[in-house]
């Protein structure tokens, strides 16, 4: 079965700090990675997606993705309380790619 | 906000009984993705809608139905409902053009709780 793995948590890091989340996936022919953040109680909220080997930035976001590995990571500059919250994990993993798999997620608790 | 609305916003069932939810897609979207999530868990595919059919199903039996309507908004119906179906329900928007998908973004869900 196709896959996608995360670290459930939490990620604890001081405010100021740099947060380092992971994900791996199963299916070497996934082409594209989305990462998704989700607040207790609401609903997924897309912070960025990437397709192409290396490094993607936005603002305090980088997402990285290593297709050998098959690994794909996002990071976190600055971190703020308000970072705290549960990041998702998703790739299309199917040549139709009509359906994102998700990972469990990642707690990630920014510390004051 | 991303412009996808669901209805309702919580819902209470009991079990054996029938329930539709509601999703409204994002202005210029012509497709509805269908998810649940389980607490502690990352969401489940459980059908997409383009053009008005299904077009990819994932593991959920055939009590779980939907239809897409010609404005692009779409229907989650579930049938028998049983405790387990107890979950968030999502709805996603996206564009699909030619073969590739877009980004697929999310409606703020929808509560269900079954008794």
């Amino acid at each position: 079965q196709k896959e996608v793995e995360q670290n459930s948590g939490p990620l604890s890091v001081p405010e100021g700090a740099i947060a380092s989340l992971n994900c791996t996936y199963s299916d070497r022919g996934s082409q594209s990675f989305f990462w998704y953040r989700q607040y207790s109680g609401k609903s997924p909220e897309l912070i960025m997606f990437i397709y192409s080997n290396g490094d993607k930035e936005d603002g305090r976001f980088t997402a990285q993705l290593n297709k050998a590995s098959q690994y794909v990571s996002l990071l976190i500059r600055d971190s703020q309380p308000s970072d705290s919250a549960t990041y998702l994990c998703a790739a299309f993993m199917d040549t139709g790619r009509r359906a994102l798999t998700f990972g469990s997620g990642t707690r990630l608790q920014v510390q004051p | 906000e991303t412009g996808v609305t669901q209805s309702p916003t919580h819902l209470i069932k009991t079990r054996g009984q029938q329930v539709t939810l509601r999703c409204s897609s994002q202005s210029g979207h012509n497709t509805v993705s269908w998810y649940q999530q389980a607490l502690g868990q990352g969401p489940q595919f459980i059908f997409q809608y383009y053009r008005e059919e299904e077009n990819g199903r994932g593991n959920f039996p055939p009590r779980f139905s939907g239809l897409q309507f010609p404005n692009y908004s779409s229907e989650l119906n579930v049938n028998a409902l049983e405790l387990d179906d107890s979950a968030l329900y999502l709805c996603a928007s996206s564009l699909v053009a030619g073969w590739d998908q877009e980004t697929q973004y999310f409606g703020p869900g929808t509560r269900l709780l079954v008794l």
